[in-house]
């Protein structure tokens, strides 16, 4: 089985401070790995993904994510954020189900809120 | 393309009435997926379609709840009775169902559902 934690449901942070999400996974296969974001009143969109290769995968808006395996974890890092990244971040992870395709198991979501 | 499309966007009702939700997914796709999301609960997935067919819905949290798919540009899901519980965003997405990488889930924008 497959699960993904989120391991601080809300960060607050000063505009143009950096900010990391921080997402650990449990799985006994091999992991492909998803953040996705949710603006206020609207559906997810994929921020960005890790398959395989590069550990290190950038994404739109100027974030990006480390899949670090030994430590089972894919966090979410911005150098910089701006008012506009203020959402709702969500890690998942893909599992293979029966007939051999993949489907998402969803964290339970982190609040970004960016102050001014 | 439009994205995956869902309607209506909002619906209040009285516990009791019947509610239909309803979904066009991205032309092409062949896997849908029905989530609902609440603040207590977060993101749950309720079930789960593949070229119309339901794989896996064991999400589906009572027998008050069903869905269908009748073709692959169309899907609702119903909930007769409604309860106050029920109050949520539900949302749909639809994705390509690969066997040697997963792809990303494209969201449609939600129905907030409230049943007063």
């Amino acid at each position: 089985a497959q699960s993904v934690t989120q391991l601080d449901s809300q960060v607050p942070v000063f505009e143009e401070a950096p900010v990391e999400l921080r997402c650990n996974y449990s799985s006994s296969v091999s992991v492909y790995l998803f953040w996705y974001v949710q603006y206020p009143n609207q559906g997810l969109q994929l921020l960005l993904k890790y398959l395989s290769g590069s550990t290190l995968v950038k994404g739109i808006n100027g974030f990006e994510a480390e899949f670090n395996k030994s430590q089972t974890s894919f966090h979410l890092r911005k150098p910089s954020v701006h008012i506009s990244d203020t959402a709702e971040y969500f890690c998942a992870v893909s599992r293979q189900a029966s007939g051999g395709s993949y489907i998402p198991t969803f964290g339970r979501g982190t609040s970004l809120i960016v102050h001014p | 393309d439009a994205g995956v499309i869902q309607s209506p966007r909002h619906e209040v009702t009285e516990m009791g009435q019947e509610v239909t939700l309803r979904c066009k997914p991205i032309s092409g796709h062949d896997y849908l997926f029905w989530y609902r999301q609440t603040m207590m609960r977060g993101l749950e997935l309720l079930i789960y379609f593949n070229n119309n067919v339901p794989i896996d819905d064991s999400g589906m949290p009572e027998d008050r709840f069903s869905a269908k798919m009748p073709n692959a540009s169309f899907s609702t899901l119903k909930i007769q009775p409604s309860e106050p519980r029920d109050s949520a965003v539900y949302f749909c997405a639809s994705t390509l169902g690969g066997t040697l990488k997963p792809y990303e889930q494209y969201f449609g924008p939600g129905t907030r559902l409230t049943v007063t």
